[in-house]
């Protein structure tokens, strides 16, 4: 049974316009989450984070807005450019810190 | 600066035959320690972690195990392969318990024929 789901396993988006990647979750205690993004070969790198105390965090062009009712995130990329194009990883996890669950990805690919 | 090592890169190994995998972080001292694997088209998968020397948690039960013989080495283990143990191995590390963040290395790639 998965806990994170993100349900778009891929997405195309044009150079300048918003990429929105969406996670869900079904495990209530979670309360931070994280996005990394991840390129072919290489291990994941860290994006941006939200704790459950807030419901959005901006970063440049990377926001991520938390729907804890909906137990829904999301990530919005604006404007998107040709070097977004990786996988992009949703993880969770319930207070310690050390036991993450991640997402299956979702692959964006902007378009020049 | 902290920077993470994982070795091989990649390893094509028959079933049945023993495995070891390498992680060592450099620049900061007793760190939380991540073993996890991603199966083709599949997310992450936390296997096993570590807050200290000696200190091994599992997630999964499986034919995996891992180590930690030193401060900032993180080694994980099978005594016989699979087939179903191919796939992408990444090992992370993160600071104590103040900070959720986890950072990568490059990952091992392995195909177990």
């Amino acid at each position: 049974d998965q806990q994170v789901k993100q349900n778009s396993p891929s997405l195309s988006v044009q150079e300048g316009r918003i990429s929105i990647l969406n996670c869900d979750y079904t495990n209530s205690m979670f309360d931070y989450f994280l996005w990394y993004k991840k390129y072919p070969a290489e291990g994941p790198t860290f994006l941006i984070s939200i704790s459950s105390i807030k419901d959005k965090n901006e970063d440049g062009r990377f926001t991520v807005f938390l729907n804890k009712s909906a137990k829904h995130l999301s990530l919005h990329i604006v404007p998107s450019q040709p070097g977004d194009s990786a996988v992009y990883f949703c993880a969770a996890s319930g207070g310690n810190g050390q036991n993450f669950v991640f997402g299956p990805g979702t692959r964006l690919s902007v378009l020049p | 600066s902290q920077t993470i090592h994982q070795w091989p890169a990649t390893l094509v190994q028959p079933v049945g035959s023993p495995l070891s995998l390498e992680c060592t972080v450099e620049g900061t001292s007793n760190p939380n320690l991540y073993w996890y694997r991603q199966a083709a088209g599949r997310g992450l998968q936390l296997l096993f972690y570590s807050v200290g020397i000696g200190q091994i948690s599992s997630e999964v039960p499986q034919n995996l195990s891992a180590s930690r013989p030193q401060d900032r080495q993180f080694i994980l283990s099978s005594k016989k392969l699979l087939l179903s143990d191919s796939g992408f191995y990444l090992c992370a590390w993160s600071w104590g318990t103040s900070s959720y963040e986890q950072y990568f290395g490059p990952g091992t790639r392995l195909t177990v024929t």
